[in-house]
């Protein structure tokens, strides 16, 4: 085990729903990122918090917003998705924000949007 | 040009065999980049780190060829264990390149 859980495994929700999904890190860490993983697509790296601050947003569209309400948990609030947001979302964690720093990932949260 | 390009492949190699894979980034100025494997279905793990010397662990070998701006990955007498998707970052603005899928067969 990575010592990072993701709560839900799965998602299936309408484009007029609201959820949220669930990122703990049980690894001391103090960054903890978001990531986007569409198939035959690379890993799209959707924001970065370092010490509960967020210190990287990637261009990513208003309908998803993002939490930390302490260097353990991460949320990812989402809302008024479109069906090509549907895919896996991988949270991540690393000892600190910087170069060279290993990241491990949590099981990520497989979504689908109708 | 894609900032991180790999061949997505797959490799279908038999077991035993060496394979290697290339990552190539466009940005001269990168300066750290990790190799991270994906199993089918599962979360990217960390597989090593790529050196500017040039990195051994047991049967994988990465090397960075900063002139030609590549990383390499070897992987020598193929297990079919090794049958993976195996991605390359460089970590300074931690990017990823699309995995190269590794299919090591009997």
């Amino acid at each position: 085990e990575t010592g990072v859980t993701q709560t839900p495994r799965h998602l299936v929700m309408g484009m007029t729903n609201k959820k949220s999904l669930k990122c703990e890190q049980h690894l001391g860490h103090n960054a903890m990122y978001w990531y986007k993983q569409s198939a035959k697509k690379p890993l799209e790296l959707m924001f970065v918090y370092s010490l509960e601050e967020r210190v990287e947003n990637n261009s990513v569209p208003s309908r998803f917003s993002p939490e930390c309400p302490n260097s353990s948990h991460l949320f990812l609030h989402l809302h008024t998705l479109q069906p090509e947001d549907s895919a896996l979302y991988l949270c991540a964690s690393s000892q600190d924000w910087g170069l060279g720093e290993t990241q491990y990932f949590g099981p990520g949260t497989r979504l689908l949007v109708l | 040009r894609k900032e991180v390009e790999q061949d997505p492949g797959p490799f279908n190699v038999p077991e035993g065999a060496t394979v290697a894979f290339n990552c190539t980034y466009s940005n001269s100025a990168s300066q750290s980049f990790f190799w991270y494997r994906q199993d089918c279905r599962k979360e990217p793990k960390l597989l090593m780190s790529v050196y500017s010397s040039g990195n051994e662990d047991g049967r994988f070998t990465a090397q960075l060829n900063r002139a030609s701006q590549y990383i390499s990955l070897l992987i020598r007498d193929s297990k079919l264990s090794d049958s993976a998707t195996y991605l390359c970052v460089v970590t300074d603005k931690l990017i990823f390149g699309t995995g190269t899928r590794l299919q090591v067969f009997p």
